[in-house]
């Protein structure tokens, strides 16, 4: 079946700081990637819709400029949280979609973001 | 407003029982409907489409009900097992997709 990677799956940054994360596709090519991110008991909630070598589409309420998507590749996309606050802190979690046309998502295992 | 609900209290049915969770919907048409299994701290993983033509989806012990109608889903897991404990996520697309809260499950021993 379809696999995604993230990395890293946990992180624990200072408040101010940038954390990289990486999504992949393993074993397909990915020409939609999104990013989630949810809290404790929560559902998961849409922060950005990438497509591989254009600009991410990002949800209302969600800052352009502190939650960086690239999707440089059909198998990589990365999300960067610039100045990294505590109220950042969450799990993270990226899921792609192939290119045959299907609609499940395939979702990676998730980064547990920890800002002190 | 668009909304989805699932059972937002957590399910526990006997082994071998089959477990039954509800999706319901309003003010969406969507084209499809999906389920997902969440483990603790784990990604979720994709389970069953069913699309608004079918009535009804089976993959191995599970099976999909979809009522345009009722504007609702159920998902069963029947000969449940504890393995199958876990937290089940429906979700809609419409202009983009939107997941429930989860229903979790819990399969008693």
């Amino acid at each position: 079946g379809a696999v995604v990677s993230q990395h890293p799956s946990r992180v624990i940054c200072k408040s101010g700081t940038s954390v990289k994360i990486e999504c992949r596709s393993l074993d397909f090519q990915a020409t939609t990637m999104f990013w989630y991110r949810q809290f404790p008991k929560q559902s998961l909630m849409l922060m950005a819709t990438s497509n591989e070598g254009s600009k991410a589409t990002y949800e209302q309420g969600v800052e352009k400029d502190k939650f960086l998507i690239n999707h440089a590749s059909l198998t990589l996309s990365t999300l960067t949280v610039t100045s990294a606050h505590p109220e950042d802190s969450s799990f993270y979690i990226c899921s792609a979609r192939g290119d045959g046309g299907t609609y499940e998502q395939y979702f990676g295992p998730g980064t547990r973001l920890t800002v002190t | 407003s668009q909304k989805i609900e699932q059972n937002s209290e957590a399910l526990n049915i006997q082994e071998g029982k089959t477990a039954t969770l509800t999706c319901n919907y309003t003010n969406y048409s969507p084209a499809y409907l999906q389920w997902y299994r969440q483990d603790p701290g784990r990604g979720p993983v994709f389970l069953l489409l069913i699309r608004e033509n079918e009535k009804e989806k089976r993959k191995e012990r599970l099976k999909v009900t979809f009522d345009t109608t009722l504007k609702q889903s159920l998902f069963h897991i029947t000969a449940s097992q504890p393995a199958d404990s876990a937290t089940y996520l429906c979700a809609l697309e419409d202009d983009k997709i939107i997941f429930g809260k989860g229903t979790r499950l819990h399969i008693l021993p």
